[in-house]
């Protein structure tokens, strides 16, 4: 069964500082698909990436990077000098053949 | 153009009365799902269909839910008799393509709390 682990259930950091949110994954499957959401505290969820597996180039838009590692199946997602905009829960995502599985979420707390 | 639309945003409910609720997805979209949020659980997908056609429905917790998509545009959820541990924040989603692996858009949610 696949399976998303997100280690950090909650982070705190300064505003202009960089932060890292780890996601590590399961699966069996050689076709899959990786996903980054982010949940603000007004609650919608709001599709940030989608990278497929045999695409392991690192992605930048704007202050966001994601590192797709499959050697250690891992894709972090980076956010460059934050912002208190930054603040919510950030989910990690596969998806092979069947169904799309969140982490269970990371919070990140941007403080000024 | 509009994102997933969900209606209530908010309901409030005694435990036993039925529940229903409501998504229309983006236009053109084929796939809808519909995913339960709660602490303890996080995010689970509940029910999805493909071109009006249920797919799976294996994460739906038991009988007292039930879903349809009637046509390409509107789908329920309804929860009859609801009970206090239906509480939770359901959200519908929406995708192009017809496959789970394809991005997923979400709607904003309703927020059910059943008394």
């Amino acid at each position: 069964a696949q399976k998303v682990t997100q280690a950090q259930t909650e982070i705190s950091v300064v505003e202009k500082e960089d932060v890292t949110l780890d996601c590590v994954y399961e699966t069996r499957d050689t076709t899959y698909y990786l996903f980054w959401y982010k949940q603000p505290p007004s609650g919608e969820l709001v599709f940030l990436i989608r990278r497929n597996s045999f695409d392991e180039q690192n992605e930048i838009s704007g202050r966001y990077s994601w590192n797709f590692q499959k050697s250690t199946s891992s894709f972090n997602f980076t956010i460059t000098a934050s912002q208190v905009v930054d603040s919510a829960v950030y989910f990690c995502a596969l998806s092979e053949a069947d169904k799309l599985v969140f982490g269970a979420g990371t919070i990140l707390r941007v403080k000024s | 153009d509009a994102g997933v639309i969900q209606s209530p945003r908010h309901e409030v409910t005694e435990m036993g009365q039925e529940v229903t609720l409501r998504c229309k997805p983006i236009s053109g979209h084929n796939s809808l799902f519909w995913y339960r949020q709660t602490m303890m659980r996080g995010l689970e997908l509940l029910i999805y269909f493909n071109n009006n056609v249920p797919i799976d429905d294996s994460g739906m917790p038991e009988d007292r839910f039930s879903a349809k998509m009637p046509n390409a545009s509107f789908s329920t959820l309804k929860i009859q008799p609801s009970e206090p541990r239906d509480s939770a924040v359901y959200f519908c989603a929406s995708s192009e393509i017809p496959v789970p692996t394809d991005t997923q858009y979400f709607g904003p949610g309703t927020r059910l709390t059943v008394l």
